[in-house]
């Protein structure tokens, strides 16, 4: 069974260092999101792409954030640099199109805890 | 914006028993909601949805209740057993197919 794919699993930084993280999506789904999830909490949308381009980055922290899926495949998160707020779980999900009623499914997360 | 929010935070449930979990919507103009079951050191995954124009919808051990006069749903989950303990969450879609999730209820199956 296809799956979205995460990495790293778990990430520890120091605040002020840049971190990455990685996903990548079902084959051949045209829509990728990345969600943040603070412990207890639950998943917040930080930008949605639709193949390339980004269609609703409004939550996200563009200071710090950046977010690219150059070749509408898979995509890389970054925090620069990484604040003590930003320990959570960072979630990706893919859906086939962006249509209401399209399922997203979701990648396992990276876990980042920022010292 | 969009609010989703539970009204329990923890369920505790005897194995076999049946389990519902409840969560209070906002935007009265949402017009699909999701289910997702969220086990530890995991990704959400998908239960059950229901759209608007239905006030009742059953899969396999679950059921989704939609009340949108109080804008409430409620998931429940029949002959609950140890692989349900879990965070459950409802999410509602906004137009541009984003979720907005609620805080999630844990649930644990006591053998």
């Amino acid at each position: 069974e296809a799956e979205v794919a995460q990495s790293p699993r778990y990430k520890i930084t120091e605040k002020s260092q840049a971190v990455a993280f990685w996903c990548d999506p079902i084959s051949g789904h045209a829509t990728l999101y990345w969600y943040r999830q603070i412990l207890g909490q639950g998943p917040e949308l930080l930008v949605q792409f639709q193949d390339e381009s980004v269609v609703d980055d409004s939550q996200l922290p563009k200071d710090r954030f950046s977010a690219e899926r150059l070749k509408g495949v898979d995509s890389t998160l970054k925090i620069q640099p990484a604040e003590l707020g930003d320990s959570a779980m960072y979630l990706c999900a893919s859906s086939l199109f962006r249509l209401a009623g399209d399922e997203q499914f979701f990648g396992p997360g990276t876990r980042l805890t920022v010292l | 914006g969009e609010s989703v929010g539970l009204h329990l935070p923890t369920l505790s449930v005897q194995e076999g028993d049946n389990s519902i979990i409840n969560c209070a919507y906002s935007n009265s103009a949402s017009d699909y909601f999701i289910w997702y079951k969220q086990e530890s050191g995991k990704g959400p995954q998908f239960i059950i949805d229901i759209r608007s124009n239905m006030d009742k919808r059953q899969g396999q051990r679950v059921t989704v209740l939609l009340n949108k006069t109080v804008k409430h749903l409620s998931l429940q989950i029949a002959a609950t057993q140890p692989g349900d303990s879990a965070v459950y969450f409802c999410a509602e879609r906004g137009g541009a197919n984003n979720l907005f999730f609620g805080t999630g209820t844990r649930l644990t199956v006591i053998p």
